[in-house]
Order: C-alpha cells, then structure tokens, then sequence
C-alpha cells in the first residue's frame, strides 16, 4: 500500500509569515494525526482527527496553529504567524482506526516537513 | 509524560543481536507495549507490540516479562541500516502515542 504522503519536504519562512503543509493518508485510514518534532526530541501531538472530526486539539497551539480535513481524506496543517520557536519537522499519521479495546491500531507516518523559521 | 524508561543510547557491532530494554512498571493488565522507530530523516515506524505473550514478526522480536513491567525488544543480526532511535511506547491513561526519548541505536561495523 502506498505510505502516507506529505509536502513540501522542506520550507524556509521568515518570523511572521504563513506556512501551510498538506498530508494525504493511507487510503482507508479514519484517523490521521499531526505531530511536531523539534530537534533531539520525540514527536508530540498537536492534534488527531477521527474522519473530519477534531478527536483532541489540545496540544495545538491555536492562536497561531489550525488544521483541517477536508472529506475526512487530506489534511492541511497552517501556521500563521510562525515565530522562531516552530522550527521543528511536522509530521503526519494515519491510522485503521484508534482503538479496539485495549488495542491501538499502530500509526504509519509520513518522513515530514521540515520547517525552518528565520 | 513517558510511561516508560529507556536507556539513552546503545551501541551494536553489525550482525549481533541488539537488545533494547524497557521498563513500564506502571503499566496495567490490558494495556499493550508498542515499539516505534525512527530512522534519520524519516518518520517513525512501527516495529511490533505486544501484551503478555512473547511476539516475533520479520522485524523482531518482543519478550515481555511475567509481571509485565519491562520488555525487551530483539533484532537478532543487526545491520547498519537499523541505526535509529527506539521508541517503547504505553497507552496509560490516555489514548494519545505519546514519544519519550527513546533509545538512540548505533550499529557499527
């Protein structure tokens, strides 16, 4: 099956500007997520999206961040405006589903976007 | 928070078995152990997961103890390719893949 897609795979912006990332899932996965990880660190979760709907935003810093899934499939991923701090690799997962009892479906992730803020 | 407590970082002589521990005391009774990694600038990836039973796919594989509170996770010959970090991953208290730090594997020649 083809992996989870996303673009641009890099982006330099200066502080202020907009930035928009675009992730297409793995066909058929309910669930699709965005994480930011910032360098020598794991990723954390800044929101997680059950077909369109927003499961959990609350990491999502929303003055500036927001994202959406259109048709439940694409998701876009916008910051406005970025500050220096976003410098990080944003990255997008999909999953089958959450959760079936105790079991997590596992997450398949896209290799990033690595934004730079200048 | 991490539920889990990995040590930093490993070392691994290429077509040795690597051996990651991992210690999840905190973890319940039907709660699963799930291992990610990442290799350098690419997304993390599954490995395999587990609840009480041993487990082995075309990966690794994933030995849990009895009492549950620590796993260790085999890849039985090592290859430079599998230089990555680790991730030992637990769903306690929340449905959210949450990373810690993860244990940063060296495979050298």
């Amino acid at each position: 099956e083809a992996g989870v897609a996303q673009s641009p795979r890099y982006k330099i912006i200066e502080k202020r500007q907009s930035v928009a990332f675009w992730c297409n899932p793995i066909s058929g996965h309910a669930t699709l997520y965005w994480y930011q990880q910032i360098l020598g660190q794991g990723p954390k979760l800044l929101i997680q999206f059950q077909n369109n709907g927003v499961v959990d935003d609350s990491q999502l810093p929303k003055d500036r961040f927001s994202a959406e899934r259109l048709k439940g499939v694409d998701s876009t991923l916008k910051i406005q405006p970025a500050k220096l701090e976003d410098s990080a690799v944003y990255l997008c997962a999909s999953s089958r589903t959450t959760r079936t009892g105790s079991y997590y479906s596992p997450l398949h992730f896209g290799n990033g976007t690595r934004l730079t803020v200048t | 928070d991490a539920k889990t407590t990995q040590p930093t970082s490993m070392d691994c002589a290429e077509g040795r078995a690597a051996n990651l521990p991992c210690n999840h005391s905190t973890i319940s009774g039907n709660e699963y152990v799930y291992w990610y990694r990442q290799i350098h600038s690419q997304g993390p990836q599954y490995i395999i997961h587990g609840l009480k039973n041993n487990e082995t796919n075309e990966m690794a594989s994933l030995i849990i103890t009895e009492d549950r509170k620590s796993s260790t996770l085999i890849l039985p010959h090592a290859t430079l390719r599998d230089t990555a970090v680790y991730y030992c991953i637990v769903y306690v208290n929340t449905d959210k893949l949450i990373f810690g730090t993860g244990t940063r594997l060296q495979v050298f020649p």
